[in-house]
């Protein structure tokens, strides 16, 4: 099955803010809006950010905020910190019970 | 606090199975309010997801591994398995296990909200 499309890379500048997109499709991210996202350093595990499109998991900062248009969600990432460096992932639930995760996007912070 | 901790031999010969474990500890596999999943992610690649499964026994594949897949729970050792047979070089990736919590407003359980800190296994001979 095809995984969600998401840009390979984004940067930006400590203080800016940078939206990464992840675009689906008719049987996932356009028609539930069961969408999350997580970040991911290197060499640890994936970290849940958001979920159903606009929650954030208790002690994750209001920096990160999330959205949905049509068959595109975005993570959105304000005053962007050093820290924030790292891989981003989206994922969605699919039709017919299953899940589908996002090509990954690298996050330089510049 | 949940707690997810992989295991299981990091090499794997060609055409062989798979073979992982995942132990939950800080509370139960058996708890109905969450599915159970492995996802994997190959060398420098992004994140697949595999399977999941409530203690129940519903279960759910993605298509593309669904022939060579068995997920399951042992609920008295509260573990989370995955077998994957004929192994081939593009199985090699680190193996992940996860909770699979629902939505607030849906009842549709899709995000990993506890992960482990994954497995690494190479499939070589």
């Amino acid at each position: 099955q095809s995984a969600l499309t998401q840009p390979a890379s984004v940067s930006g500048s400590p203080g800016q803010s940078i939206t990464i997109s992840c675009t689906g499709a008719s049987s996932d991210v356009g028609v539930y809006n069961l969408v999350s996202w997580y970040q991911q350093h290197p060499g640890k595990a994936p970290k849940l950010m958001i979920y159903d499109v606009s929650k954030r998991p208790s002690g994750v900062s209001n920096r990160f905020s999330g959205s949905k248009s049509g068959d595109t969600a975005s993570l959105t990432i304000s005053g962007l910190q050093a820290e924030d460096e790292a891989d981003y992932y989206c994922s969605a639930y699919r039709s017919s019970t299953t899940l589908v995760f996002g090509g990954g996007t690298k996050l330089t912070v510049l | 606090q949940v707690q997810l901790q992989e295991s299981g031999p990091g090499l794997v010969k060609p055409s062989q199975t798979l073979s992982l474990t995942c132990t939950v500890s800080g509370g139960s596999i058996r708890s109905g309010d969450y599915f159970w999943s492995w996802i994997r992610q190959p060398p420098g690649k992004g994140l697949e997801w595999i399977a999941y499964i409530h203690y129940s026994g519903s279960t759910y594949y993605t298509p593309s591994l669904k022939s060579r897949v068995t997920i399951s729970i042992d609920t008295s050792k509260n573990q989370l398995s995955l077998e994957l047979s004929s192994v081939t070089a593009a199985d090699t990736a680190v193996y992940y296990c996860a909770r699979v919590a629902k939505a607030e407003d849906y009842f549709y359980y899709y995000f990993m909200d506890v992960w482990g800190t994954g497995t690494t296994v190479t499939v070589s001979s």
